[in-house]
């Protein structure tokens, strides 16, 4: 079966400090993956997907970066970071496209002070 | 782009029955899901629908009209553990990748 693990779970960072979540899902060969981030209270947003290794799209402009060095390996960074990053990133993979369901990991709850 | 309603919170009694109701708009539609949320936690599925109709699934129900942009969740038999962030999600026809595109969600509290 398939397993998607997120890390670190907590974190606290100062302004202008660099960061830096991993995903990774076993499993599966070639899934498509997404970073996604919900403020509080407020809808999930999609910030970047990747259909493959070493492509990567994002949705909004912003201070995070995305990378895909593995098939199964989704990284998201920052240089510095700012206040407004603080929020809760969530993971997700799914396999090809249409009806496959997207599958979350457990999330990282990053607080900017 | 698309656009995702969904009320903001509703509050109903254990044992009772609560529909949460979704519309959208989007230039193109390739199906609609509903997810489960509890508080600091990651969502979870629960169903999807991309024909006109209902799917019943024990106790959560999910209809879906493609001409009305519009869907409901439902759920029988509420239990205190029900109380939790329900997500309406949209993907569209024109996305390749099956990018979803999340609705606010809605707050269900359970209450005894």
């Amino acid at each position: 079966s398939q397993t998607i693990h997120q890390w670190p779970a907590t974190l606290v960072q100062p302004v202008g400090s660099p960061l830096s979540l991993e995903c990774t899902v076993e499993g599966t060969s070639n899934p498509n993956l997404y970073w996604y981030r919900q403020a509080a209270g407020r809808g999930l947003q999609l910030l970047f997907y990747s259909v493959g290794i070493g492509q990567i799209s994002s949705e909004v402009p912003q201070n995070l970066s995305a990378s895909r060095p593995q098939d199964r390996q989704f990284i998201l960074s920052s240089k510095k970071l700012l206040l407004s990053d603080s929020g809760f990133y969530l993971c997700a993979w799914s396999q090809g496209a249409g009806a496959n369901v997207l599958t979350f990991g457990a999330g990282s709850r990053l607080t900017v002070l | 782009g698309q656009n995702i309603d969904q009320p903001t919170e509703m509050t109903a009694t254990e044992g009772a029955i609560v529909q949460i109701n979704c519309t959208y708009q989007t230039s193109g539609f390739n199906g609609l899901f509903w997810y489960q949320q509890h508080a600091g936690e990651a969502p979870t599925f629960l169903s999807y629908n991309v024909l006109d109709g209902l799917e019943e699934k024990g106790r959560f129900s999910s209809f879906l009209s493609r001409s009305k942009g519009y869907s409901y969740l439902l759920l029988k038999e509420l239990q205190m553990k029900d109380s939790a962030s329900y997500l309406c999600a949209v993907r569209s026809a024109t996305d390749s990748w099956g990018k979803l595109q999340f609705g606010a969600g809605t707050q269900v509290v359970v209450t005894p």
